[in-house]
C-alpha cells in the first residue's frame, strides 16, 4: 500500500531563517506531487506541483520554492522565511492531476 | 480559471440536526470529489462524483452532482459530532489539475 511521510511535524522558525520541509511517497512510481499552504480554519492554496523529477509548476509567486530530487521526494524550502509564511504545508500525491490526491500528516510552521 | 465557492463559510449546529453544504461553479466539471479534514491532518477523500444528476450515500452522508455538472452539495442527516472537520469539495476539468474549494467548517455540538 501507498504513504506518505512529512517531516517535521511542527517547526518554530525566527523571521529571516532557512526553510526545508521534506515529503516521500512509498509503494507507487512517478507520482504526481504537491504542496499546499493552509491557513487556519481556510482552504487549500496551491503552491507548487510536479509530474516529474526535476519538473516544477509553481501556482504563486511566493518566497518559497521547491525542487524534487528524486521520484518520490518533495522538498519545500526558502532561502528567508517571512512572518506570512507561517501556517500548515501540506503534501500530497496522485496518479494523475485529476484522480484522488492523498495527503500527508502535515507540518505546522510558526515564523516569529 | 476554474473557482469553487462552497457555502456557507462556517456551519455551528447541534448534534442530531440536518445540515447542506454547496459547491458551486460557473465552470463544468468532469467528476467532483468531497474530502473531510480533521483538526491538525491531511483532508480524506470521501467520495467522487462522475454523471451529472448523480447521487451517492455514504451512511448519513448523501452527495449530489448537479444536472450540469457545475454544482454539487453534501447533504448530513442527524449530525453527530464525530462529523466535526472541513468538507472540501475538489473538480477536475479537461486536462487541467485538480481545484479545491474555498472549504467549509462545520461544528457539531453534543
Amino acid at each position: 500500500s501507498q504513504t506518505i511521510h512529512q517531516w517535521p511535524a511542527t517547526l518554530v522558525q525566527p523571521v529571516g531563517s532557512p526553510l526545508s520541509l521534506e515529503c516521500t511517497v512509498e509503494g507507487t512510481s512517478n507520482p504526481n506531487l504537491y504542496w499546499y499552504r493552509q491557513a487556519a480554519g481556510r482552504g487549500l492554496q496551491l503552491l507548487f506541483y510536479s509530474v516529474g523529477i526535476g519538473q516544477i509548476s509553481s501556482e504563486v509567486p511566493q518566497n518559497l520554492s521547491a525542487s524534487r530530487p528524486q521520484d518520490r521526494q518533495f522538498i519545500l524550502s526558502s532561502k528567508k522565511l517571512l512572518l506570512s509564511d507561517s501556517g500548515f504545508y501540506l503534501c500530497a500525491w496522485s496518479v494523475t492531476l485529476v484522480h484522488e490526491q492523498f495527503f500527508g500528516p502535515g507540518t505546522r510552521l510558526t515564523v516569529l | 480559471t476554474q473557482l469553487l465557492e462552497q457555502s456557507p463559510q462556517f456551519l455551528s449546529i447541534q448534534e442530531g440536526e440536518n445540515l447542506t453544504v454547496y459547491c458551486n461553479s460557473s465552470s463544468v466539471f468532469s467528476s467532483l470529489q468531497w474530502y473531510r479534514q480533521e483538526p491538525g491532518e491531511g483532508p480524506v477523500l470521501l467520495v467522487t462524483v462522475v454523471t451529472g444528476g448523480e447521487v451517492k450515500k455514504l451512511k448519513r452522508l448523501t452527495f449530489q452532482f448537479g444536472d450540469a455538472r457545475k454544482d454539487s452539495s453534501l447533504h448530513i442527516t442527524a449530525a453527530q459530532p464525530g462529523d466535526t472537520g472541513l468538507y472540501l469539495c475538489a473538480g477536475a476539468g479537461g486536462f487541467q489539475k485538480l481545484v479545491f474549494g474555498t472549504g467549509t467548517r462545520l461544528l457539531v455540538s453534543p
